[in-house]
């Protein structure tokens, strides 16, 4: 049973645009979510998190909103450069036990 | 500060060997956790511990064995290695437990089990 969902693998964008990365849970226990980038050959790294209190949290370029009523949440990358090019993934965690639960991850290719 | 370090970064094992893969992290974190990787799928959770001498199971923990005897050190021991456990295995700390709290990986140790 897959908790947490990116149902895109892919996203292509020109460098620049906005790229917008989407994520559908099924528990609504989740309580936090994050969002991390991994390159190849290295571990993933921490973006950006965002409470199932909040609706919107902002990072610089990065921005992550969640609609709780639709199971739904994105990450919004503006604008869009080249070094973004990795892959992302979504994950939630519920209560204070540190557990994530990622979804699959959607591989974001910035063109120049 | 290293983070967290892994070793090995590559192996080769044969079905039913047995191997340990090192996970050491120099942050004085509390917390520390293994994921494995399989191709295409997100990370899914082995083991994980609250602090030195306690651990307990993740989502996927069948065919492994974890140990925390230092804050520092969290070996993820593998017995009669399987195809199925052909995986990229991550190991992860955090200073806190809290949802919004990042976890710091390691590069990886990617296992082929032939």
């Amino acid at each position: 049973d897959q908790q947490v969902k990116q149902n895109s693998p892919s996203l292509s964008v020109q460098e620049g645009r906005i790229s917008i990365l989407n994520c559908d849970y099924t528990n609504s226990m989740f309580d936090y979510f994050l969002w991390y980038k991994k390159y190849p050959a290295e571990g993933p790294t921490f973006l950006i998190s965002i409470s199932s209190i909040k609706d919107k949290n902002e990072d610089g370029r990065f921005t992550v909103f969640l609609n709780k009523s639709a199971k739904h949440l994105s990450l919004h990358i503006v604008p869009s450069q080249p070094g973004d090019s990795a892959v992302y993934f979504c994950a939630a965690t519920v209560g204070n036990t540190g557990k994530l639960i990622f979804g699959q991850g959607t591989t974001l290719q910035v063109k120049p | 500060n290293a983070g967290v370090t892994q070793t090995p970064k590559f192996r080769i094992l044969k079905i039913g060997q047995s191997m340990t893969l090192q996970c050491t992290q120099d942050m004085n974190h509390n917390y520390m956790y293994w994921y494995r990787q399989d191709p295409g799928m997100g990370l899914k959770l082995i083991y994980y511990s609250v602090g030195a001498g306690i651990t307990d199971k993740g989502e996927v923990p069948n065919g492994y064995n974890v140990s925390r005897s230092t804050t520092e050190d969290f070996p993820l021991r593998l017995e009669l290695a399987a195809p199925s456990q052909t995986s990229v295995y991550f190991c992860a700390s955090s200073y806190s437990a809290r949802g919004g709290h990042e976890q710091y990986f390691g590069p990886g140790t990617r296992l082929t089990v032939t």
